[in-house]
């Protein structure tokens, strides 16, 4: 079957501009995971999702960054009033069920540039 | 809270030989899961090997295996038989049961050479 799909695959944003990150999970699998993954780094823990339910949103920087997932499958990250720290490559994965140790299926990203 | 600490920034290796790329972590859970994932030259991030922490046995994926040193804190990944395609960025991740999050060191680049 299809594997984690992200849109769009980059993005080039103007300082104080609103994005939108897409995500489309493998279907069926019930956790969904944002990272974030600056340039020569490993990913960041942003955002965890079991179904619509948003479990953990510790990781999210800051009040401007908001993730939902409100059917419980496509998820989006929207981020406010971007900044030039903002600039990254924003990841999705997903897994088969609930917490615990997985297999996480990552999609190809979603690279963030803000000038 | 936790960490991943990866000292080889980059590593290069001649195809059929074996090369060995180091991770150690730091926590104070007992129960938690270690993963090595590969992310190749503008692809998307796959899963190599993941050892649970409590079997004792080393996980083994065909030509990759990991040294688990639970006591040690290291969980190494070998690759025999390098091959051209294991060129990628690997990164070394773990995963308690106490959190949602998974945490990853800052990854090595492996270059296999012909």
């Amino acid at each position: 079957g299809a594997g984690v799909s992200q849109s769009p695959r980059y993005k080039v944003a103007k300082r104080g501009q609103d994005v939108a990150l897409r995500c489309d999970p493998i279907s069926g699998h019930v956790s969904l995971f944002w990272y974030q993954q600056a340039l020569g780094q490993g990913p960041e823990f942003l955002t965890y999702f079991q179904n619509e339910a948003q479990l953990d949103k510790s990781g999210l920087p800051s009040d401007r960054f908001f993730a939902e997932r409100p059917e419980g499958s496509v998820s989006t990250l929207k981020i406010q009033r971007t900044q030039q720290e903002d600039s990254a490559v924003y990841l999705c994965a997903s897994s088969l069920v609930g917490r615990g140790g997985e297999t996480q299926y990552f999609g190809p990203g979603t690279r963030l540039l803000v000038l | 809270a936790q960490t991943v600490t990866q000292s080889q920034p980059e590593m290069s290796v001649q195809e059929a030989e074996t090369v060995t790329l180091s991770c150690t972590y730091d926590t104070s859970e007992n129960n938690y899961y270690l993963f090595w994932y590969k992310q190749p030259p503008s692809r998307q991030m796959i899963l190599v090997i993941r050892q649970e922490a409590y079997k004792q046995q080393n996980a083994t994926e065909n030509r990759f295996s990991v040294n688990f040193q639970k006591a040690a804190k290291s969980f190494s990944l070998k690759i025999s038989d390098s091959q051209l395609g294991d060129t990628a960025m690997y990164f070394c991740a773990f995963y308690s049961y106490n959190n949602n999050d998974m945490r990853f060191g800052a990854g090595t680049r492996l270059t296999v050479k012909p």
